[in-house]
């Protein structure tokens, strides 16, 4: 079946510093993938929606400079995460859509970020 | 916008009957979906209901009323696996077709 891999999968970083986290459709091409963000006993909330070759969608309250993403290819996305400070420190998960309008949608299997 | 309401936990019994229920509020609704979510781990499909009705996959089922803004999960024969989060997600077609997910319950399962 269709497979959407992340990585990495665990990542420590500095505060202060940057770090990009991939997310990749394996065997299918994804034209929208999404990226949401999961604090720990909470829910997972959508951070923005990555369309191939167009800017990001940012959801209310997600800031676009600070979470840079980039879709350059049918099967990439990227989510960077810049300047990044302690309270950045979360489970990322992206996902990919199936086609172009389906609701067939795969996840990654998320990324671990913790900023020391 | 999107208002999903779960229970935040659940308990049950091994070998019963648990149904968790998810209500919702959202402008464009395409659909919902349940996923099953172990601690660190990224979700899991469950099933996907677009149209009013009850879904039946094996232990799983998943009913959905849309006029009421209404679903629930029924696991059935609860095993001790079964233990995770279980996250509701509508799908609102209104922008890019997210998914928007509720909060998660999370169901403990006991011997």
């Amino acid at each position: 079946g269709a497979v959407v891999s992340q990585h990495p999968s665990r990542v420590i970083c500095k505060s202060g510093t940057s770090v990009k986290i991939e997310c990749r459709s394996l065997d299918f091409q994804a034209t929208t993938m999404f990226w949401y963000r999961q604090f720990p006993k909470q829910s997972l909330m959508l951070m923005a929606t990555s369309n191939e070759g167009s800017k990001a969608t940012y959801e209310q309250g997600v800031e676009k400079d600070k979470f840079l993403i980039n879709h350059a290819s049918l099967t990439l996305s990227t989510l960077t995460v810049t300047s990044a400070h302690p309270e950045d420190s979360s489970f990322y998960i992206c996902s990919a859509r199936l086609g172009s309008s389906g609701n067939t949608i795969y996840f990654g299997e998320g990324s671990w970020l913790t900023v020391v | 916008g999107q208002n999903i309401d779960q229970p935040t936990e659940m308990t049950a019994t091994e070998g019963a009957i648990v149904q968790i229920n998810c209500t919702y509020q959202t402008s464009g609704f395409n659909g919902l979906f349940w996923y099953q979510q172990h601690a660190g781990e990224a979700p899991t499909f469950l099933s996907y209901n677009v149209l009013d009705g009850l879904e039946e996959k094996g232990r799983f089922s998943s009913f959905l009323s849309r006029s009421k803004g209404y679903s629930y999960l029924l696991l059935k024969e609860l095993q001790m696996k079964d233990s995770a989060s279980y996250l509701c997600a509508v799908c609102d077609q209104t922008g890019a077709n997210n998914l928007f997910f509720g909060t998660g319950t999370r169901l403990t399962v006991i011997p």
